[in-house]
Protein backbone atom coordinates (compact mmCIF):
# COMPACT_ATOMS: atom_id res chain seq x y z
CA UNK A 1 0.00 0.00 0.00
CA UNK A 2 1.60 3.51 -1.17
CA UNK A 3 -1.27 5.37 0.08
CA UNK A 4 -1.14 9.06 1.61
CA UNK A 5 -4.15 10.53 2.52
CA UNK A 6 -4.97 14.10 3.22
CA UNK A 7 -7.97 15.91 4.44
CA UNK A 8 -9.74 18.35 3.69
CA UNK A 9 -9.77 18.11 -0.18
CA UNK A 10 -10.62 21.30 -0.26
CA UNK A 11 -10.98 24.25 2.31
CA UNK A 12 -12.10 27.54 2.09
CA UNK A 13 -11.32 29.94 5.09
CA UNK A 14 -10.73 33.86 6.37
CA UNK A 15 -7.76 35.48 6.96
CA UNK A 16 -8.72 35.49 10.86
CA UNK A 17 -9.64 31.36 11.14
CA UNK A 18 -8.03 28.92 12.67
CA UNK A 19 -7.87 25.37 11.03
CA UNK A 20 -5.84 22.37 10.17
CA UNK A 21 -4.46 20.20 7.34
CA UNK A 22 -3.98 16.45 7.93
CA UNK A 23 -1.81 13.59 6.66
CA UNK A 24 -1.58 10.13 7.13
CA UNK A 25 0.48 7.48 6.46
CA UNK A 26 0.75 3.50 6.63
CA UNK A 27 3.69 2.73 4.79
CA UNK A 28 5.75 2.67 7.56
CA UNK A 29 8.02 5.60 6.43
CA UNK A 30 9.62 7.84 9.14
CA UNK A 31 9.73 10.96 6.81
CA UNK A 32 7.04 13.43 6.54
CA UNK A 33 6.84 16.63 3.86
CA UNK A 34 4.76 19.35 3.52
CA UNK A 35 4.57 21.22 0.07
CA UNK A 36 3.51 24.32 -1.31
CA UNK A 37 2.07 24.20 -4.80
CA UNK A 38 0.48 26.96 -6.64
CA UNK A 39 -1.04 26.95 -10.01
CA UNK A 40 1.60 25.69 -12.93
CA UNK A 41 4.44 25.96 -10.91
CA UNK A 42 6.37 22.84 -9.28
CA UNK A 43 5.84 22.07 -5.42
CA UNK A 44 8.04 23.96 -2.71
CA UNK A 45 9.55 22.41 0.14
CA UNK A 46 8.07 23.69 3.01
CA UNK A 47 8.84 21.53 6.51
CA UNK A 48 10.30 18.34 6.52
CA UNK A 49 10.03 15.85 9.57
CA UNK A 50 12.44 13.07 10.17
CA UNK A 51 11.71 10.47 12.75
CA UNK A 52 8.71 12.64 14.33
CA UNK A 53 11.29 15.52 14.53
CA UNK A 54 11.46 18.82 12.29
CA UNK A 55 14.55 18.80 10.59
CA UNK A 56 13.76 21.45 7.78
CA UNK A 57 12.43 24.66 7.93
CA UNK A 58 12.44 26.52 4.30
CA UNK A 59 11.77 29.72 6.47
CA UNK A 60 7.80 29.35 5.92
CA UNK A 61 6.01 32.40 7.70
CA UNK A 62 4.80 31.40 11.87
CA UNK A 63 1.45 31.40 10.73
CA UNK A 64 1.99 28.13 8.98
CA UNK A 65 2.54 25.97 11.99
CA UNK A 66 3.54 22.34 11.65
CA UNK A 67 3.05 18.94 13.83
CA UNK A 68 3.99 15.39 13.97
CA UNK A 69 2.03 13.95 16.55
CA UNK A 70 3.60 10.48 15.71
CA UNK A 71 5.00 8.36 12.80
CA UNK A 72 1.82 7.99 10.51
CA UNK A 73 0.50 11.90 11.24
CA UNK A 74 1.31 15.02 10.30
CA UNK A 75 -0.63 18.39 10.27
CA UNK A 76 -0.26 21.62 9.42
CA UNK A 77 -2.19 24.16 11.60
CA UNK A 78 -3.40 27.52 9.51
CA UNK A 79 -4.08 30.44 11.12
CA UNK A 80 -4.00 34.22 10.08
CA UNK A 81 -3.36 33.48 6.54
CA UNK A 82 -3.58 36.15 3.71
CA UNK A 83 -5.34 35.39 0.62
CA UNK A 84 -1.58 34.79 -1.10
CA UNK A 85 -1.61 31.59 0.57
CA UNK A 86 -4.28 30.12 -1.34
CA UNK A 87 -2.27 27.27 -3.26
CA UNK A 88 -2.64 22.98 -3.45
CA UNK A 89 -0.73 22.46 -0.37
CA UNK A 90 0.53 18.55 -0.73
CA UNK A 91 1.63 15.78 2.14
CA UNK A 92 4.69 13.18 0.91
CA UNK A 93 6.57 10.43 2.95
CA UNK A 94 9.67 8.55 2.31
CA UNK A 95 11.06 5.60 4.19
CA UNK A 96 13.95 8.12 5.03
CA UNK A 97 14.85 11.14 4.73
CA UNK A 98 18.51 11.04 4.54
CA UNK A 99 20.14 11.84 1.58
CA UNK A 100 16.27 12.44 -0.12
CA UNK A 101 17.46 8.64 -2.01
CA UNK A 102 14.14 7.44 -1.32
CA UNK A 103 11.32 8.24 -3.62
CA UNK A 104 8.48 9.92 -1.93
CA UNK A 105 4.35 9.43 -1.91
CA UNK A 106 2.25 12.00 -2.31
CA UNK A 107 -1.05 12.44 -1.01
CA UNK A 108 -3.99 13.81 -3.58
CA UNK A 109 -3.31 17.31 -1.97
CA UNK A 110 -5.79 19.85 0.28
CA UNK A 111 -6.83 22.58 -1.89
CA UNK A 112 -7.01 25.89 0.05
CA UNK A 113 -8.42 28.90 -0.51
CA UNK A 114 -8.14 32.33 1.75
CA UNK A 115 -10.86 34.71 1.24
CA UNK B 1 23.25 24.37 -5.99
CA UNK B 2 21.11 21.81 -7.55
CA UNK B 3 19.61 22.78 -10.54
CA UNK B 4 16.92 21.27 -13.04
CA UNK B 5 15.90 22.66 -16.51
CA UNK B 6 12.62 21.28 -18.62
CA UNK B 7 12.48 23.18 -21.03
CA UNK B 8 9.85 22.22 -22.72
CA UNK B 9 6.52 24.14 -21.01
CA UNK B 10 3.66 22.40 -22.96
CA UNK B 11 3.69 19.39 -25.89
CA UNK B 12 0.40 18.03 -27.54
CA UNK B 13 0.12 15.40 -29.26
CA UNK B 14 -1.90 13.24 -30.69
CA UNK B 15 -2.82 9.80 -29.38
CA UNK B 16 -0.41 7.06 -30.50
CA UNK B 17 2.17 9.59 -31.29
CA UNK B 18 5.53 9.17 -28.76
CA UNK B 19 6.67 11.78 -26.72
CA UNK B 20 9.87 12.82 -25.39
CA UNK B 21 9.99 15.09 -22.44
CA UNK B 22 13.74 16.85 -22.01
CA UNK B 23 15.36 16.99 -18.25
CA UNK B 24 19.12 18.28 -17.75
CA UNK B 25 20.37 18.91 -14.69
CA UNK B 26 23.21 20.54 -12.38
CA UNK B 27 24.87 19.12 -9.62
CA UNK B 28 28.57 19.05 -8.17
CA UNK B 29 27.52 16.02 -6.25
CA UNK B 30 29.24 12.95 -7.00
CA UNK B 31 26.40 10.74 -5.90
CA UNK B 32 23.16 11.93 -6.16
CA UNK B 33 19.67 10.81 -8.01
CA UNK B 34 16.93 11.43 -10.21
CA UNK B 35 13.67 10.96 -10.48
CA UNK B 36 10.12 11.67 -12.81
CA UNK B 37 6.67 12.29 -11.02
CA UNK B 38 3.65 12.57 -12.90
CA UNK B 39 0.95 15.06 -12.04
CA UNK B 40 -2.95 14.14 -13.13
CA UNK B 41 -5.19 17.37 -13.15
CA UNK B 42 -6.29 15.39 -9.78
CA UNK B 43 -3.50 16.95 -8.25
CA UNK B 44 -2.11 13.86 -6.26
CA UNK B 45 2.28 13.52 -7.80
CA UNK B 46 2.64 9.67 -9.24
CA UNK B 47 6.09 8.27 -8.69
CA UNK B 48 7.42 7.61 -11.71
CA UNK B 49 11.02 6.64 -11.72
CA UNK B 50 14.03 6.77 -9.14
CA UNK B 51 17.73 6.73 -10.78
CA UNK B 52 20.77 7.00 -9.11
CA UNK B 53 24.35 8.73 -10.41
CA UNK B 54 26.12 5.18 -10.76
CA UNK B 55 23.16 3.28 -12.91
CA UNK B 56 23.64 4.28 -16.60
CA UNK B 57 20.95 1.46 -17.72
CA UNK B 58 18.33 2.89 -19.55
CA UNK B 59 14.48 1.83 -18.35
CA UNK B 60 11.62 0.58 -20.04
CA UNK B 61 8.21 0.07 -17.73
CA UNK B 62 5.32 -1.10 -20.33
CA UNK B 63 5.09 2.33 -22.76
CA UNK B 64 7.50 4.37 -20.74
CA UNK B 65 11.14 4.48 -20.92
CA UNK B 66 13.71 6.67 -19.64
CA UNK B 67 17.39 7.21 -21.00
CA UNK B 68 19.96 8.63 -18.56
CA UNK B 69 23.37 10.10 -19.69
CA UNK B 70 25.54 10.98 -17.27
CA UNK B 71 28.15 12.94 -19.61
CA UNK B 72 25.22 15.51 -21.11
CA UNK B 73 23.80 15.88 -17.39
CA UNK B 74 20.27 14.51 -19.05
CA UNK B 75 17.65 12.07 -17.87
CA UNK B 76 14.69 12.16 -20.78
CA UNK B 77 11.46 10.46 -20.55
CA UNK B 78 9.77 8.81 -22.95
CA UNK B 79 6.57 7.83 -23.34
CA UNK B 80 5.18 5.66 -26.46
CA UNK B 81 2.34 5.34 -28.16
CA UNK B 82 0.65 8.08 -25.69
CA UNK B 83 -3.25 7.95 -24.85
CA UNK B 84 -5.60 9.89 -23.35
CA UNK B 85 -4.45 9.14 -19.51
CA UNK B 86 -1.06 10.25 -20.15
CA UNK B 87 -2.10 13.77 -20.21
CA UNK B 88 -0.32 15.40 -17.41
CA UNK B 89 2.35 17.50 -16.03
CA UNK B 90 5.34 15.81 -15.49
CA UNK B 91 8.23 16.89 -13.28
CA UNK B 92 11.89 15.93 -13.12
CA UNK B 93 13.44 16.37 -9.99
CA UNK B 94 17.03 15.85 -8.33
CA UNK B 95 18.02 14.77 -4.75
CA UNK B 96 20.18 17.03 -3.08
CA UNK B 97 21.11 18.69 0.31
CA UNK B 98 17.94 16.23 1.72
CA UNK B 99 15.47 18.20 -0.53
CA UNK B 100 14.00 17.57 -4.49
CA UNK B 101 14.76 20.11 -7.37
CA UNK B 102 12.03 20.11 -8.92
CA UNK B 103 12.14 21.38 -12.84
CA UNK B 104 9.54 23.64 -13.85
CA UNK B 105 7.44 20.86 -15.40
CA UNK B 106 6.40 19.17 -19.04
CA UNK B 107 2.46 20.22 -19.36
CA UNK B 108 1.52 16.82 -21.79
CA UNK B 109 -1.99 17.33 -23.95
CA UNK B 110 -2.66 14.08 -25.63
CA UNK B 111 -5.34 14.72 -28.32
CA UNK B 112 -7.68 11.87 -29.06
Amino acid sequence: DTEVTQTPKHLVMGMTNKKSLKCEQHMGHRAMYWYKQKAKKPPELMFVYSYEKLSINESVPSRFSPECPNSSLLNLHLHALQPEDSALYLCASSQDEQGSAYEQYFGPGTRLTVT
Amino acid sequence: AQKVTQAQTEISVVEKEDVTLDCVYETRDTTYYLFWYKQPPSGELVFLIRRNSFDEQNEISGRYSWNFQKSTSSFNFTITASQVVDSAVYFCALEGNNRLAFGKGNQVVVIP
